[in-house]
């Protein structure tokens, strides 16, 4: 069955780093487009970025650009997003997420992680 | 940026009650919309695409409708496992974007 498992969230100070990884398993994970999503404590869900199968391509939400880097390791069966220079507001539980179809991106995402928890504070 | 309204934000209901929940866009986006249930400390679950097709698994109670700017998600008859927070997503362009939540709760 398809499963995702994020991990590397915490506590860091605003400046800091943190990078999480989520680990794919059940399914052709190079043939999937894959997305960070995140929901801050009470609020809703934001797209946070994607990437494609190949990692050639990669979109980002302005929230990020600039901050965050999506990568991904096919062979390992892996997704990670390098998050830098770290702010308050970036304080949520962050998701990767499977797109529904393959090799191209639908925009759905049919499949989520059960979800790290990243906390920015001093 | 395609901005979306969901309402209600809260939608108080009985079992067995049809529910409804509107999801209203900036622009048009034909069909490119999904709809997830989230429940408290569980990540989303992805319910219907393109607007109203099913996903697998999801039970028929649930329905999807609409095209443009203006969608719908009807929940037939509500069971007690449906009381959850929904969420419209529109994927026609970048940055996707979600709708603030509808918390459907026990009347």
């Amino acid at each position: 069955q398809v499963q995702l498992v994020e991990s590397g969230g915490g506590l860091v100070k605003p400046g800091g780093s943190l990078r999480l990884s989520c680990a794919a398993s059940g399914f052709t994970f190079s043939d999937y487009y894959m997305s960070w999503i995140r929901q801050a404590p009470g609020k809703g869900l934001e797209w946070v970025s994607y990437i494609s199968s190949s990692g050639s391509t990669i979109y980002y939400a302005d929230s990020v650009k600039g901050r965050f880097t999506i990568s991904r390791d096919n062979a390992k069966n892996s997704l990670y997003l390098q998050m830098n220079s770290l702010r308050a507001e970036d304080t949520a539980v962050y998701y990767c997420a499977r797109d529904l179809t393959t090799m191209y991106s639908s925009g759905v995402f049919d499949y989520w992680g059960q979800g790290t928890l990243v906390t920015v504070s001093s | 940026v395609i901005w979306m309204t969901q309402s209600p934000s809260l939608l108080s209901a009985s079992t067995g009650d049809r529910v409804t929940i509107s999801c209203r866009m900036s622009q048009g986006i034909s069909s490119y919309l999904a709809w997830y249930q989230q429940k408290p400390g569980k990540a989303p679950e992805l319910l219907i695409y393109a607007a109203s097709t099913l996903q697998s698994g999801v039970p028929s109670r649930f329905s999807g409708s609409g095209s443009g700017t203006d969608f719908t998600l009807t929940i037939s008859c509500l069971q007690s496992e449906d009381f959850a927070t929904y969420y419209c997503q529109q994927y026609y362009s970048f940055p996707r974007t979600f709708g603030q939540g509808t918390k459907v709760e026990i009347k």
